[in-house]
C-alpha cells in the first residue's frame, strides 16, 4: 500500500506566474484534502474533495485558487498569478471511511 | 471560529522520561481529535487518534480527551530522541449530513526535545 504522493516536491517560480500541483491519494481513499503550513504554523486548511465533488472551501482560498479532482482519483491545485505570500509547504492528504487523514510529503512552493 | 491552543515550547524532557503534551479547543462541537508528529522539513504522520472521553494506549503513546475541559493530551513514555519533533493536535467537527471527515483544525504545535 503506497502512501500519498505529491509531484513537484519542489517549485521555485516568480511572482505573477501560474503554478500546478498534482496529488495522488492513498489507493481507495475516496477523500483529499489539501492544506497550506508557513513556518512555524501548523497546517491550515484549503479545500476537501469527496470522491470527485469538492464539498467544503475554506475562505483562505481566494479566487486565485482553484482544485480538482476529475474521477475522484489524482487531484490538482493550481494557484493563478502566484504572490510571495503564497510562499509556503502545501500538503495534501486522504481518507477512507475513518477520519484519519494520511498526509503526503507535501510541495514547497518558493515565489521570488 | 474553531480554535485550537498549545504551547509552542520548547519543552525539554531527559531521555527516559515522560514527555506531557497539552492542547485545547474551542468548538464543543469537535468529535475527532489527533496527534501528528513532525520532523523538521518533513509532512505531518499520524500517531494518534480519540474520539471519546478517557485514555487511548498505543505503545509508548497514551492519548487522554476531556471533552467537559475541551482538553486532550498524549503522553509519551520512555522518551527516545528520536521523539524530538514537533507535535500538533488537530480536532474535527463533523459538519455534512453524509459523515465523514472535514478539514481538521491544527495547533501550531509543540517542539519537543528528549535529551540524551
Amino acid at each position: 500500500d503506497t502512501g500519498v504522493s505529491q509531484d513537484p516536491r519542489h517549485k521555485i517560480t516568480k511572482r505573477g506566474q501560474n503554478v500546478t500541483f498534482r496529488c495522488d491519494p492513498i489507493s481507495e481513499h475516496n477523500r483529499l484534502y489539501w492544506y497550506r503550513q508557513t513556518l512555524g504554523q501548523g497546517p491550515e486548511f484549503l479545500t476537501y474533495f469527496q470522491n470527485e465533488a469538492q464539498l467544503e472551501k475554506s475562505r483562505l482560498l481566494s479566487d486565485r485558487f482553484s482544485a480538482e479532482r476529475p474521477k475522484g482519483s489524482f487531484s490538482t491545485l493550481e494557484i493563478q498569478r502566484t504572490e510571495q505570500g503564497d510562499s509556503a509547504m502545501y500538503l495534501c492528504a486522504s481518507s477512507l471511511a475513518t477520519d484519519e487523514q494520511y498526509f503526503g510529503p507535501g510541495t514547497r512552493l518558493t515565489v521570488t | 471560529q474553531k480554535e485550537v491552543e498549545q504551547n509552542s515550547g520548547p519543552l525539554s524532557v531527559p531521555e527516559g522520561a515522560i514527555a506531557s503534551l497539552n492542547c485545547t479547543y474551542s468548538d464543543r462541537g469537535s468529535q475527532s481529535f489527533f496527534w501528528y508528529r513532525q520532523y523538521s522539513g518533513k509532512s505531518p504522520e499520524l500517531i494518534m487518534s480519540i474520539y471519546s472521553n478517557g485514555d487511548k494506549e498505543d505503545g509508548r503513546f497514551t492519548a487522554q480527551l476531556n471533552k467537559a475541559s475541551q482538553y486532550v493530551s498524549l503522553l509519551i513514555r520512555d522518551s527516545q530522541p528520536s521523539d524530538s519533533a514537533t507535535y500538533l493536535c488537530a480536532v474535527n467537527v463533523l459538519e455534512f449530513t453524509g459523515g465523514g471527515a472535514d478539514g481538521l483544525t491544527f495547533g501550531k504545535g509543540t517542539h519537543l526535545i528528549i535529551q540524551p
